[in-house]
């Protein structure tokens, strides 16, 4: 399996433009989640989907931030309009519930380094 | 909430034995994990302990847990300059798929 892609891998932008932010499960995972990495703040949950459904999105910091999850194998992350403290990377990982071999381990993408200028 | 504090930085010359430490809150945590990060890539699962478990050891890697303390601890023997890396702990419930992470430990090896 190819693991979890993410596009694009660096996103360069200015205050105000939308910004969205792709990504491919691991084949056959139920469990999608979206998390946030700055230095500040360390890693994030934004938000997690099960079976294409949001479960909990506590963590979008503000309406400006949406997710979706249209089917098993493709989720987007929506900054609209962006502003320079979105600037972080952003991770996409999967998992499957009930793998026997390693219970609950979530797969994660390389990032997308997010900079707003 | 749950709680996850790392201490932020480790530095050990290579060959030696790096130790990096966690403490968590949650008491109901069912499953403990360590991450590893290297610059500019997403996060990789290194190992797993479950929480009826005391240590748990894989090749280089030993885990303990000390339940009554929630603390974890990674070793990682004979450490090399390519284990340079952030370090993360984490934290679930069972039947829960939300993990938590620690601040993340940043080890740096020098030669």
């Amino acid at each position: 399996d190819a693991g979890v892609i993410q596009s694009p891998r660096h996103e360069v932008t200015e205050m105000g433009q939308e910004v969205t932010l792709r990504c491919k499960p691991i084949s056959g995972h139920d469990y999608l989640f979206w998390y946030r990495q700055t230095m500040m703040r360390g890693l994030e949950l934004l938000i997690y989907f099960n079976n294409n459904v949001p479960i909990d999105d506590s963590g979008m910091p503000e309406d400006r931030f949406s997710a979706k999850m249209p089917n098993a194998s493709f989720s987007t992350l929506k900054i609209q309009p962006s502003e320079p403290r979105d600037s972080a990377v952003y991770f996409c990982a999967s998992s499957q519930l009930g793998t026997s071999r390693v219970p609950d381990t979530q797969y994660f993408g390389p990032g997308t380094r997010l900079t707003v200028l | 909430g749950e709680d996850v504090e790392q201490s932020l930085f480790l530095s050990v010359r290579e060959g030696d034995s790096s130790v990096i430490n966690c403490t968590y809150t949650d008491s109901s945590s069912t499953y403990l994990y360590w991450y590893k990060q290297e610059p500019g890539a997403g996060l990789q699962l290194l190992t797993y302990i479950f929480s009826n478990m005391d240590m748990k050891q894989d090749q280089r890697l030993t885990v303990l847990l000390n339940k009554k303390d929630k603390h974890l601890s990674l070793r990682i023997a004979d450490t090399q300059t390519g284990d340079s890396a952030i370090y993360f702990c984490a934290e679930t419930d069972t039947g829960f798929q939300k993990l938590v992470f620690g601040t993340g430990t940043r080890l740096l090896v020098s030669p």
